[in-house]
């Protein structure tokens, strides 16, 4: 069965500087796709990026970009320009050919002003 | 706007009761889904509907139930058997009947057991 490993239960970043939160999953098949979603306190989830694994380039989005190693299994997300704002729970994600999402545990990212 | 809604916010179940959650979309999305979240825990799939008058059991069906009988709406029901309801309860939709598409999230409701 797949399985997906946040293993950094909490990280810390100072204002405008960088952080990446780690996520390795687990499976046996070649084509699939890979998430990251941020939960503010508000609890609302929103999808930050999404990650095709036939596609070689990593994916990005303004601040946001992954470190897709597929050999690995590892699927980084960097966070550039850290803002308060970002503090939130993130998710990361596999989706299982059974038509369901494979969640994380989530890491915790703090925004020291 | 379009966008999913959530009803109600909070819900308060006293033991022995059944009590409904409502999810409604408007985004003509075809998958609905229900999750459960517990502190420290990933989302868990509850029960998802890729069409209408048709769902599947997530890995944590037990002690729950569903319909869908209409494409906007996917209630959920928490039954008397559900020995430890008390979450916070997400629904999300999608595009496609694949997840592989984006799935979007409604606000959540918070249940508690009295």
């Amino acid at each position: 069965a797949q399985t997906v490993t946040q293993s950094q239960p909490e990280m810390s970043v100072q204002e405008a500087e960088t952080v990446t939160l780690s996520c390795t999953y687990d499976t046996s098949e070649s084509d699939y796709y890979l998430f990251w979603y941020k939960q503010p306190p508000s609890r609302q989830m929103i999808l930050v990026i999404r990650q095709e694994a036939y596609k070689q380039q990593n994916a990005t989005e303004n601040r946001f970009s992954v470190n897709f190693q597929k050999a690995a299994k590892s699927f980084s997300l960097k966070i550039s320009d850290s803002q308060l704002g970002d503090a939130a729970m993130y998710f990361c994600a596999y989706w299982d050919s059974n038509y369901q999402l494979i969640w994380g545990a989530g890491t915790k990212l703090i925004i020291k002003p | 706007d379009g966008g999913i809604t959530q009803s109600p916010k909070y819900l308060f179940r006293k033991e022995g009761q059944n009590v409904t959650l409502s999810c409604e979309q408007n985004l003509n999305h075809d998958a609905m889904y229900w999750y459960r979240q517990d502190p420290g825990q990933g989302l868990r799939l509850i029960y998802y509907s890729q069409i209408v008058n048709d769902f599947q059991k997530g890995d944590i069906a037990e002690g729950y139930s569903v319909s869908r009988e209409k494409k906007e709406s996917f209630p959920l029901t928490v039954t008397s058997a559900q020995k430890n309801p008390t979450a916070f309860y997400l629904c999300a939709s999608t595009w496609g009947q694949g997840a592989a598409d984006t799935q979007y999230f409604g606000p959540g409701t918070r249940l508690t057991v009295l």
